[in-house]
């Protein structure tokens, strides 16, 4: 069965980074796209781009270039999600989901705490 | 960047009622609109997406449907059951952002 796993919980200083994984199994890798989204507590959910495996095709919500990187290890199925400079607002529950144009299956969200 | 608004931001409603939500973007987004279904703590599920299109697995008294426009959609849960207790959220998937609607809450009298 299609499972995303993402690595644990983390608390980190402002000015920090962090670095969230998200291993894939039960499908193919290349053939899917992997998006990053956050919620913030309480809050919506926010779109933060995508990846695919296959090419490593990238798109960044203009909200976090600069600050986010993301990646694909095709070897091990996982990609990562780095976000740096750190502030009080990135605490959040982050989630990796695969799909692009519509996300079907969704990691167990990774709680990143900001603060000082 | 297109904004998503959902009307109401919150309902209640009796166990076999037909409850619809409605989500309006701020421009055309064609047919890129899905609906997801959240739960306290839980990540987001897929219920529908391209409009009208049923997940797998999703029971078939969630349905979809839009405007020629592109502009306005709707969640229709044809008979509300206790399990469906839950915040839904619309997301367009026409152009970068990816935005959210900001959810509609909907909870069981």
């Amino acid at each position: 069965q299609v499972q995303l796993v993402q690595s644990g919980a983390e608390m980190k200083k402002p000015g920090a980074s962090v670095k969230v994984s998200c291993k894939a199994s039960g499908y193919m890798f290349t053939k899917y796209g992997i998006t990053w989204v956050r919620q913030a507590p309480g809050q919506g959910l926010e779109w933060m781009g995508w990846i695919t495996p296959h090419n490593g095709d990238i798109d960044y919500a203009k909200k976090f270039r600069g600050r986010v990187t993301m990646t694909a290890d095709k070897p091990t199925s996982t990609v990562s999600m780095e976000l740096i400079d750190l502030r009080s607002d990135d605490t959040a529950v982050y989630f990796c989901t695969r799909g692009q144009w519509y996300l079907d299956y969704w990691g167990q969200g990774t709680l990143v705490t900001v603060s000082s | 960047d297109i904004q998503m608004t959902q009307s109401p931001s919150s309902l209640s409603a009796s166990v076999g009622d037909r409850v619809t939500i409605t989500c309006r973007a701020s421009q055309s987004v064609s047919a890129y609109l899905n609906w997801y279904q959240q739960k306290p703590g839980k990540a987001p599920n897929l219920l529908i997406h391209a409009v009208s299109s049923l997940q797998s697995g999703v029971p078939s008294n969630f349905s979809g449907s839009g405007s020629a426009s592109g502009t306005d959609f709707t969640l229709t849960i044809s008979s509300l059951q206790p399990e469906d207790s839950a915040i839904y959220l619309c997301q367009q998937t026409y152009s970068t952002p990816f935005t959210f609607g900001p959810g509609t809450k909907v909870d069981i009298k």
